[in-house]
């Protein structure tokens, strides 16, 4: 089976352009996680998603970012404008139900904010 | 609230050595634990991960035991290899939070031959 799939893997573009990466969660998964990796903050759970709505956003930095998931295979994080403090790479991770269930992520979209 | 502590790194050791990574943690209830590794230039997978108190969970070569009287998920593996050079991060996970996982800050780990 397919894992979790991003993309794109990397990103590079220029501050104040708008930035969409994207989420394929695996088939099945009630839950859709966005998290940040930086060196400064580690792993930071931006928001996450049970069967397609937000349960909480409280990680999102700002009003620059936004997240949606339109159905239960598709997921995007979208910032805009973008900065140089978003420079990070983005992870998206999907899970079973079951409540104890482990994390799948995916490889990451490296984002590169000039 | 919820949380996990784990020890700083980096960490450089020889191959062959023993390895073990400190993890703490803070939750009400009964979490479930677990270990993630990152390799370079990849997303995180699961190493392994213990559901309640004295639970051994193991993978790889690797361990660990859900201690709640120490409130500890210490990683060990007897002897490293070089291709376990990556970061390892602990987390938890309570049903009640809604599947949210609470990650470790993550320990880098230098294998040397």
């Amino acid at each position: 089976d397919a894992g979790v799939i991003q993309s794109p893997r990397h990103e590079v573009t220029e501050m104040g352009q708008e930035v969409t990466l994207r989420c394929k969660p695996i088939s099945g998964h009630d839950y859709l996680f966005w998290y940040r990796q930086t060196m400064m903050r580690g792993l930071e759970l931006l928001i996450y998603f049970n069967n397609n709505v937000p349960i909480d956003d409280s990680g999102m930095p700002e009003d620059r970012f936004s997240a949606k998931m339109p159905n239960a295979s598709f997921s995007t994080l979208k910032i805009q404008p973008s900065e140089p403090r978003d420079s990070a790479v983005y992870f998206c991770a999907s899970s079973p139900r079951d409540r104890t269930g482990e994390l799948f992520f995916g490889e990451g979209s490296r984002l590169t904010v000039l | 609230g919820d949380s996990v502590t784990q020890m700083e790194g980096p960490v450089t050791l020889s191959e062959e050595a023993f390895l073990t990574i400190n993890c703490t943690y803070t939750a009400t209830g009964y979490p479930s634990l677990f270990w993630y590794v990152q390799y370079p230039g990849e997303g995180l997978q699961l190493l392994l991960k213990a559901t309640k108190a004295d639970d051994k969970g193991s993978n790889k070569g690797f361990e660990a035991t859900y201690r709640k009287e120490t409130t500890s998920f210490h990683l060990e593996k007897g002897s490293v290899q070089v291709s376990d050079s990556a970061v390892y991060f602990c987390a938890l996970s309570r049903a009640n939070t809604g599947n949210q996982f609470y990650f470790g800050t993550g320990t880098s780990l230098t294998v040397i031959p």
